[in-house]
């Protein structure tokens, strides 16, 4: 069974320009997560889909923003770069958020570069 | 607030020796998941193992063990017998029953030493 998939591994832009990242998760999850991780830093929490709806979002600006495709695929934008969204962009599916089953199962990232 | 604290920014441990990591954790809530990733230096996060808030025996998968005390509100991972590959960094998560919420550590990193 395929896991968790992002693409692209890495992308290097500009400041102003804006990034798409995507991500597929295990068949049968609903649920999305994208969390943001900074050189050395933790996870920060960005968005979480759940049936073709963004269900929350944590503390970044609108120009962080994403969609859930009927397939339960995902994309984050960014836009309007910013030096600091340099980061590692992890993308997770759960079965069932909340449960006893519903550890989070994570991609390799997309590693974003903004120069 | 829930939160996630790992007061370990940085182990060492010889190799084949055991090594335990921090994990201490606050909520209210009754029922609740605790859980440990590896993240190596390639980025992808790795779930090792759970611990449910009402489980009483302590989880184990392989080399790697959950000391859970419910009381103390701890939930420290012992990885018995160290290997090389076994250096990476560590996060310690919690996730609430019944929402989406999945609260991380900032993370230990493990160095194993041969």
């Amino acid at each position: 069974e395929a896991g968790v998939t992002q693409s692209p591994t890495h992308l290097i832009k500009t400041r102003g320009q804006q990034a798409t990242l995507r991500c597929s998760p295990i068949s049968g999850h609903t649920s999305v997560y994208w969390y943001q991780q900074a050189l050395g830093l933790g996870l920060q929490f960005l968005l979480w889909y759940d049936e073709g709806e963004e269900r929350n979002r944590g503390n970044f600006p609108p120009r962080f923003s994403g969609r859930q495709f009927p397939n339960y695929s995902s994309e984050l934008n960014v836009n309007a770069l910013e030096l600091e969204d340099s980061a590692l962009y992890l993308c997770a599916s759960s079965l069932d958020p909340g449960t006893s089953v519903g550890e989070l199962f994570f991609g390799e990232g997309s590693r974003l570069t903004v120069l | 607030a829930q939160k996630i604290t790992q007061t370990q920014p940085g182990m060492f441990v010889q190799e084949k020796e055991a090594v335990t990591l921090d994990c201490t954790y606050d909520t209210s809530d009754q029922s609740y998941g605790l859980f440990w990733y590896k993240q190596p230096s390639s980025g992808e996060m790795i779930f090792l193992i759970y611990q449910g808030s009402y489980d009483e025996q302590n989880a184990t998968e392989g080399r790697y063990s959950l000391n859970f005390q419910k009381a103390r509100k701890s939930a420290n991972l012992v990885i018995s017998a160290s290997q090389l590959g076994d250096s990476a960094m560590y996060f310690c998560a919690m996730s609430i029953s019944g929402t989406y919420k999945y609260i991380f550590g900032t993370g230990t990193r493990l160095k194993v030493l041969a």
